[in-house]
């Protein structure tokens, strides 16, 4: 079954608005969980680190502001973004590492598009 | 900045033939996944590489880590249309980040 379960998997909104996706790791506690985003026909580029009970960390290039990343409890994770965009539209993926094995499991992905 | 350089970046064959896909990079890497993503799905793992010059074997698909861990190739044997997919590598540096290669399109044929 599901590791990492990501909600909503699919979003549509308009100009303007903001957008609330989460991800939440099932059946286990998770101090940091990673962001990524993914334009059509390409990879996965790192947006950022989520860390449970402090500020997120953010890969060069990418607007905090308009990211926002709440990692509130051990299980959930958000990312809201903010004043969304039509270049904002992208495939967003969470990724949960399990301590002690170096494994990365990823939730399934929210395609956010952005009329 | 780390960098992962994958090639070729789409690649058609027929089904039966063999295929190497390969992941380059001027950074040493603690270790090297290689993961597999459908349309629409977040990617699934399937092996990571952790040791300089390791091979693992899954079914018809050998991964290999090069001697110095800063590159990789995945080789399918007798490919099959089930095999058709994105296939990306990721380095792992730090605490569990990884960065991506760009992937390989690949489409087996029947």
């Amino acid at each position: 079954g599901a590791v990492v379960s990501q909600h909503p998997s699919r979003v549509i909104c308009k100009s303007g608005t903001s957008v609330k996706i989460e991800c939440r790791s099932l059946d286990f506690q998770a101090t940091t969980m990673f962001w990524y985003r993914q334009f059509p026909k390409q990879s996965l580029m790192l947006m950022a680190t989520s860390n449970e009970g402090s500020k997120a960390t953010y890969e060069q290039g990418v607007e905090k502001d308009k990211f926002l990343i709440n990692h509130a409890s051990l299980t959930l994770s958000t990312l809201t973004v903010t004043s969304a965009h039509p270049e904002d539209s992208s495939f967003y993926i969470c990724s949960v590492p399990i301590a002690g094995t170096g494994e990365l499991f990823f939730g399934e992905g929210s395609r956010l598009t952005v009329l | 900045t780390q960098l992962l350089e994958q090639s070729p970046q789409f690649l058609s064959i027929q089904e039966g033939e063999n295929l190497t896909v390969y992941c380059n990079s001027s950074s040493v890497f603690s270790s090297l996944q290689w993961y597999r993503q459908e349309p629409g799905e977040g990617p699934v793992l399937l092996v990571t590489v952790v040791t300089g010059g390791e091979v693992k074997k899954l079914k018809r698909l050998t991964f290999q880590f090069g001697d110095a861990r800063k590159d990789s190739s995945l080789h399918i044997t007798a490919a099959q249309t089930g095999d058709t997919g994105l296939y990306l590598c990721a380095g792992v540096w730090g605490a569990q980040k990884l960065v991506f290669g760009q992937g390989t399109r690949l489409t087996i044929n029947p």
